[in-house]
């Protein structure tokens, strides 16, 4: 199956700074990718959709000026959390869209802001 | 109501039973189905896809679709152990584009 990749997979902030997620589809070109979130025993929840040269779709409440996604080529997609405070902390993941509709996951990240 | 329904669980079944897990939909446009395998603390694992009434196969994996009753099951034969996880059902609503929605997830557990 597609392989998508996260990095890094697990980052420790202070509150105040900004922490850049990258994903990456490491063996087909995705020009749509996903990323959500996802707390401790909760559903996941879109945050937002990117696709490959233009602005990314924020779902209804997420705060586009906060969480910066950069998708500025087919195999890379970025999640910039600016600002960062402990209620932003979570499981971020990020899925890359297949031919079929299918969303292949990448193996998330786990932020923690203190 | 939801648009994907699953029961959450825990469905719990011995080792070496068949798994059944249901999934109901409310969009009736909807043309592609899919199971996902979540391990807790991990990220979701495509498992299957089905596009098309009836069966699919692969190994122990069963999918089922009835798009007129708009419900999609998982069968998981000779359950082990590491089947234990949470499993997600994901459809393509007809007006969403790309996005796929996700079911809460209903969690299963094998017993030895």
């Amino acid at each position: 199956g597609a392989v998508v990749s996260q990095h890094p997979s697990r980052v420790i902030c202070k509150s105040g700074t900004s922490v850049k997620i990258e994903c990456r589809s490491l063996d087909f070109q995705a020009t749509t990718m996903f990323w959500y979130r996802q707390f401790p025993k909760q559903s996941l929840m879109l945050m937002a959709t990117s696709n490959e040269g233009s602005k990314a779709t924020y779902e209804q409440g997420v705060e586009k000026d906060k969480f910066l996604i950069n998708h500025a080529s087919l195999t890379l997609s970025t999640l910039t959390v600016t600002s960062a405070h402990p209620e932003d902390s979570s499981f971020y993941i990020c899925s890359a869209r297949g031919q079929n509709y299918e969303q292949y996951f990448g193996p998330g990240t786990r932020l923690t802001v203190t | 109501q939801k648009e994907v329904e699953q029961n959450s669980g825990p469905l719990s079944v011995p080792e070496g039973a068949i798994a059944s897990l249901n999934c109901t939909y409310s969009d009736r446009g909807s043309q592609s189905f899919f199971w996902y395998r979540q391990y807790s603390g991990k990220s979701p694992e495509l498992i299957m896809s089905i596009y098309s009434n009836g069966d699919k196969e692969d190994g122990r994996f069963t999918a089922q679709l009835n798009k007129a009753s708009q419900y999609v099951s998982l069968l998981i034969r000779d359950s082990q152990p590491s089947d234990s996880a949470t499993y997600l059902c994901a459809v393509t609503p007809t007006t969403a584009g790309n996005m796929l929605t996700f079911g809460g997830g209903t969690r299963l557990m094998v017993k030895p």
